[in-house]
């Protein structure tokens, strides 16, 4: 139980476009849904903690312009890279948490995103 | 502020032999406490958890940890080590309802297993 999706695993993206990603958590509901960022050899960064039909909260420094997340339903988070650039080349993973509530978090694979 | 601290970066063992990762936090309510494990390009998988009660708690793989609200610490120890053990350690804590759940990490601990 408790399984997280991301879909796409991998992309490869021209500099100026943009990307989404998609999170499902398939066995369970999620009250909220976290995105990570994930730069080599280095821990993950919180970007912003979504609940569902509700505005995503931004962390400090990150732009809520460029990096759209919408929570559309209890098992489904998105997150667009708008007009991606190399330095957002990065491993972007998501997390969940049960709407049963506890403060575990179930991590999706993660997607690693090349812009060129 | 809150904050998740993992001394050591890199660890080298060999296979058979026990491990310990420390972790220690700075957090003034009662921590709730988590150690994850993350193979190369995967995402992370739960080892184990500390909320309350028992403060030795177990978990996955033969994990156990500690928890030493007096030292601040939450260790995580395995007595015997397998090849398959080795990869990227993280220890966290999370900010409860008034920090919306939000999980605060270590840097992590590199686990290389020798033969």
């Amino acid at each position: 139980g408790a399984v997280v999706s991301q879909h796409p695993s991998r992309v490869i993206c021209k500099s100026g476009t943009s990307v989404k990603i998609e999170c499902r958590s398939l066995d369970f509901q999620a009250t909220t849904m976290f995105w990570y960022r994930q730069f080599p050899k280095q821990s993950l960064m919180l970007m912003a903690t979504s609940n569902e039909g509700s505005k995503a909260t931004y962390e400090q420094g990150v732009e809520k312009d460029k990096f759209l997340i919408n929570h559309a339903s209890l098992t489904l988070s998105t997150l667009t890279v708008t007009s991606a650039h190399p330095e957002d080349s990065s491993f972007y993973i998501c997390s969940a948490t049960p709407l049963a509530g506890g403060y575990e978090q179930y991590f999706g694979p993660g997607t690693r995103l090349t812009v060129t | 502020a809150q904050s998740v601290t993992q001394p050591d970066i890199h660890i080298t063992v060999s296979e058979g032999a026990s491990l310990e990762l420390r972790c220690n936090y700075s957090y003034g309510a009662t921590p709730y406490l988590f150690w994850y494990v993350q193979s190369p390009g995967q995402g992370l998988q739960l080892l184990l958890k500390y909320f309350s009660g028992d403060t030795l708690v177990q978990g996955i793989k033969g994990f156990e940890a500690e928890f030493k609200r007096s030292q601040s610490s939450f260790n995580l120890r395995k007595p015997s080590v397998h090849w398959s053990d080795a990869a990227e350690y993280f220890c966290a804590v999370a900010l409860g309802p008034g920090g919306y759940n939000k999980l605060i990490f270590g840097a992590g601990t590199r686990l290389a297993v020798h033969p």
